[in-house]
């Protein structure tokens, strides 16, 4: 079964540093997002993406992030100055219409 | 926008027996109402979901019901086994805007043997 794999598993990175977060989506999905959760919390909308370009941000989304499809499979999600509360499960997320999203296994970053 | 209350927090229910997770949202142009299930250390797995048009909808042991009027929408599992315990999401969804899904606050659901 097709699935959305995420790399890497789990990053460490020093504050301030930038981080960059990848994702295949399924390969017939056109519709991919970024979610965050927060060890214990809830699933966080960051960013929704269609057609090359972003569809729907949230306020947590601000100009510190950023998503580039780079080519027809990767998907990227970059931090460019980490800070300490950005440390959470990153999940990527695909759907093939506007139905419920398929999510990968998640990126764990930690910011020290 | 959109925003989507969950209850209760936590549900501990005996092996065999019924659980309820109920949901409200309030944006009323809301069509779309995934659920999710996370156990520990994995990632929210769709499980089942209902659209706007669509009162009731049934997977086995687990079921969705809908209440356009009310906002409310709700996950029912039947005959609980251990493998049901984890954390449940439900989620709102306005399929028109291809943007977002907005999830609730999540139920952690355990079952006692």
């Amino acid at each position: 079964e097709p699935e959305v794999t995420q790399t890497p598993s789990h990053q460490v990175t020093q504050m301030g540093q930038e981080v960059i977060l990848r994702c295949v989506p399924i390969s017939n999905h056109l519709y991919f997002y970024w979610y965050r959760q927060i060890l214990g919390q809830k699933v966080e909308f960051l960013v929704s993406f269609y057609n090359n370009e972003i569809s729907e941000k949230s306020e947590i989304f601000d100009d510190q992030f950023s998503v580039e499809r780079p080519d027809g499979s990767n998907f990227t999600l970059k931090i460019r100055s980490t800070k300490l509360e950005d440390s959470a499960m990153y999940f990527c997320a695909s759907s093939e219409a506007l139905l419920g999203a398929f999510f990968g296994q998640g990126t764990r970053l930690t910011v020290v | 926008g959109e925003n989507v209350e969950q209850h209760p927090s936590t549900l501990s229910v005996q092996e065999g027996d019924s659980a309820v997770i109920k949901c409200t949202y309030s944006d009323s142009a809301s069509n779309y109402f995934p659920w999710y299930k996370q156990e520990l250390g994995k990632r929210p797995q769709l499980i089942i979901d209902i659209r706007s048009n669509v009162g009731e909808k049934k997977d086995q042991r687990i079921a969705v019901t809908l209440n356009k009027t009310a906002k409310h929408f709700s996950l029912h599992i039947t005959e609980t086994q251990p493998e049901d315990s984890a954390v449940y999401f439900c989620a709102a969804m306005l399929r028109s805007s291809a943007s977002k899904i907005i999830f609730g606050s999540g139920t952690r659901l355990s079952i006692r043997p």
